[in-house]
């Protein structure tokens, strides 16, 4: 079975600060890992998949295998980074349709 | 740009009637999905379909049922509804290309409130 965890329910930051919200999984095949992004009073929406190695928004994140991890970060937080934030995974063979198992969320809060 | 609509925001319905949510999308995507999105639980997959017609179970689909008649519209139904199925429904669409996992396509979610 797959499994996406993060750790942090809240996550509190001030304006400038660097900012890294935890995601691990556990998986036996070969992933497909995202971070999907919830601001206040908005539709649920992609901010970056892993096999894009880009960066969205000043947020990068980078699958390490060895460690099953997929954790997102920033180097220096905006207040209108204050939002809900969901890792995911699905299988990379795309024999699931796209299916994704999502993590619990964390709310990130960046103060002024 | 990807229009996901959910017919309702906000429903408030009785312990027992049957519950019909409603999800259209307008990009021709071949997979829909309906979640529900509970505080410390993240979104949990009820029920999924990949094509007109087809249908497969997520890792909660008990007390729900899908239909999908034609490839723009997903329908989740309670079909008794009970308290514990109070919760945000999200419904979602994607696009099945090249083999890959295309990005899931939100609609803003149905708030369901039974009573």
């Amino acid at each position: 079975a797959q499994r996406v965890t993060q750790p942090e329910k809240l996550l509190s930051v001030f304006k400038g600060a660097p900012v890294e919200l935890k995601c691990n999984y556990s998986y036996s095949g070969s992933p497909e890992l995202f971070w999907y992004v919830q601001y206040s009073r908005q539709r649920l929406q992609l901010l970056l998949r892993h096999i894009s190695r880009e960066s969205i928004k000043g947020f990068t994140a980078d699958l390490n295998k060895g460690e099953t991890s997929f954790h997102l970060k920033k180097p220096f937080a905006q207040e209108e980074d204050s939002a809900m934030y969901y890792c995911a995974l699905s299988n990379a063979g795309g024999t699931s349709y796209g299916k994704l198992t999502f993590g619990q969320g964390t709310i990130l809060t960046v103060h002024p | 740009d990807v229009k996901v609509t959910q017919s309702s925001r906000y429903l408030v319905k009785r312990t027992g009637e049957k519950v019909f949510l409603e999800c259209v999308q307008d990009m021709d995507h071949e997979n829909m999905f309906w979640y529900r999105q509970d505080p410390g639980l993240g979104l949990r997959l009820i029920y999924f379909s990949y094509d007109v017609k087809m249908k497969e179970k997520g890792d909660i689909p008990e007390g729900y049922s899908v239909s999908r008649e034609k490839k723009e519209r997903f329908s989740l139904i309670l079909e008794s509804a009970s308290t514990n199925q109070t919760s945000m429904y999200l419904c979602a669409s994607s696009l099945t290309y090249g083999g890959g996992n295309q990005p899931q396509h939100f609609g803003d979610g149905t708030r369901l409130s039974i009573l």
